[in-house]
């Protein structure tokens, strides 16, 4: 596509629900990154895909976080038993083979809302 | 351990004004050092970004300065407008390929008509 696509857009959960975001990359993008962005709290780094190399997990905040990335793709990030604290705006992004030159392309976003 | 400090929080700029944004960063293996702007409801989107083997770059109404002694870089935005008004992130990433970016916590810039 011509932008990374995320989905939702908006998700409203109830506390200890399961939730899964997704994001489409640009076609051909090989890297892909989740950040969550809270408010005053910038952007922190959550997990990388490169290629078939094996993830970038340092990110994660717990064991409750997870994600995957199917076919060098679609990449859908999971957070179990949600918290209140979970709430926040999830940003996915992806980059071409030469993303310091060009960059990461963000998606517009999930905002999650757990009550 | 916040790695890159950004400053100010936010900024109100009167039209025609300069904007200006400072970033710090702790880890003297970066080396690449881009800005991003983001609207709400969007985003970010790169919108300059610098090496240290110059002390600046320009790009239109947007400069970065860079002082590699002192580990400081800045955004100066000249001419502000209010299409201008968002929130400006400096980042940091260290070596080639695909390296992740460290964010600062952003600024929010509001330009007054």
């Amino acid at each position: 596509g011509a932008g990374v696509s995320q989905s939702p857009s908006n998700k409203v959960t109830e506390k200890g629900k399961d939730v899964e975001l997704r994001c489409d990359p640009i076609s051909g993008h090989t890297a892909l990154y989740w950040y969550r962005q809270s408010l005053g709290q910038g952007l922190e780094f959550l997990i990388y895909f490169q290629g078939n190399s094996a993830p970038d997990k340092s990110g994660l905040p717990s064991d409750r976080f997870s994600a995957e990335r199917t076919g060098g793709s679609v990449s859908t990030l999971t957070i179990q038993r949600t918290q209140q604290e979970d709430s926040a705006v999830y940003l996915c992004a992806s980059s071409s083979r030469d993303g310091r030159n060009y960059g990461y392309t963000f998606g517009s976003g999930t905002r999650l809302t757990v009550v | 351990q916040q790695q890159v400090k950004q400053s100010p929080q936010s900024l109100i700029v009167q039209k025609g004004g300069i904007s200006i944004i400072n970033c710090a960063y702790e880890n003297t293996a970066f080396d690449y050092f881009p800005w991003y702007q983001q609207f709400p409801g969007k985003g970010p989107a790169l919108l300059i970004a610098i090496r240290p083997d110059v002390s600046e770059k320009k790009e239109g109404r947007f400069t970065i300065s860079f002082n590699k002694s002192a580990k400081q870089f800045s955004l100066h935005i000249m001419d502000s407008q209010p299409g201008d008004s968002a929130t400006y992130f400096c980042a940091a990433s260290k070596h080639s390929g695909y390296s992740t970016l460290t964010f600062g916590k952003g600024t929010m810039l509001l330009v007054s008509p």
